[in-house]
């Protein structure tokens, strides 16, 4: 069975680095690209980029480019969502999904569970 | 802010056909696949369908998707209290070189 099992809900100051977590599980992780996906309170979805476990190629939504950084570590099938200095406005829910096949044109079909972030002074 | 326009809300009565539009541009819809994905309440999103029309095993046949030009539509048929949930229309857009998806619609069954 296919899962993507995240890191729990995190409370943090405005300023405080954050590293969100993303293991899978039931599939050849390095076969599949994994994308990070936010949902703001009461918003829609929003790509912020994806990365090929493999060989860590990431690309990145042009929305998120330099706002956040995504990682993988292979050895452990883990995906990885990092903040360096977080704002109020990065509060959210953020799911990982794995991309059906190929590159980011392809859907999600598999998700996380999500993690919500929560920023606030 | 999505680009792809979706009704905020739709509803119908039990076994009643429910229809959702997603409206997009060239750059989108226009030249690639559209996807649907289900949000039930408090839950994660849900593969529906893809490349338009496809359905992931396991997903009803009472949902089919369309597309004709820039615009795809979600129809749900024989609906069920179930179904009421969050649905969010997607696709690639080759001009932002971004995945863009709709501003989704609430189902509700009355």
């Amino acid at each position: 069975e296919v899962q993507l099992v995240q890191s729990g809900a995190e409370v943090k100051k405005p300023g405080e680095s954050l590293k969100i977590s993303c293991k899978g599980s039931g599939y050849t992780f390095t076969n599949y690209w994994v994308a990070w996906v936010r949902q703001m309170p009461g918003k829609s979805l929003e790509w912020m980029g994806v990365i090929y476990p493999a060989d860590s190629d990431t690309r990145y939504s042009p929305s998120f480019q330099g706002q956040v950084t995504i990682s993988a570590d292979k050895s452990i099938r883990v995906a990885y969502l990092q903040w360096t200095s977080l704002k109020a406005s990065d509060t959210a829910m953020y799911y990982c999904a794995r991309l059906q096949y190929g590159g980011p044109p392809a859907a999600f079909d598999f998700w996380g569970q999500g993690a919500l972030v929560t920023v606030s002074s | 802010q999505s680009v792809l326009t979706q009704p905020p809300s739709a509803s119908g009565t039990p076994g009643q056909r429910v229809s959702i539009s997603c409206s997009g541009s060239s750059s989108n819809i226009g030249s690639n696949n559209v996807k649907w994905y289900q949000q039930l309440p408090g839950t994660a999103p849900k593969l529906l369908i893809y490349t338009n029309s496809r359905r992931p095993s396991g997903v009803p046949d009472r949902f089919s998707g369309s597309k004709s030009g820039t615009s795809a539509s979600l129809a749900i048929s024989g609906l069920q209290s179930e179904d009421e949930a969050d649905y969010y229309c997607a696709a690639w857009d080759a001009s932002l070189n971004d995945y863009v998806f709709g501003t989704g619609t609430t189902v509700t069954v009355l």
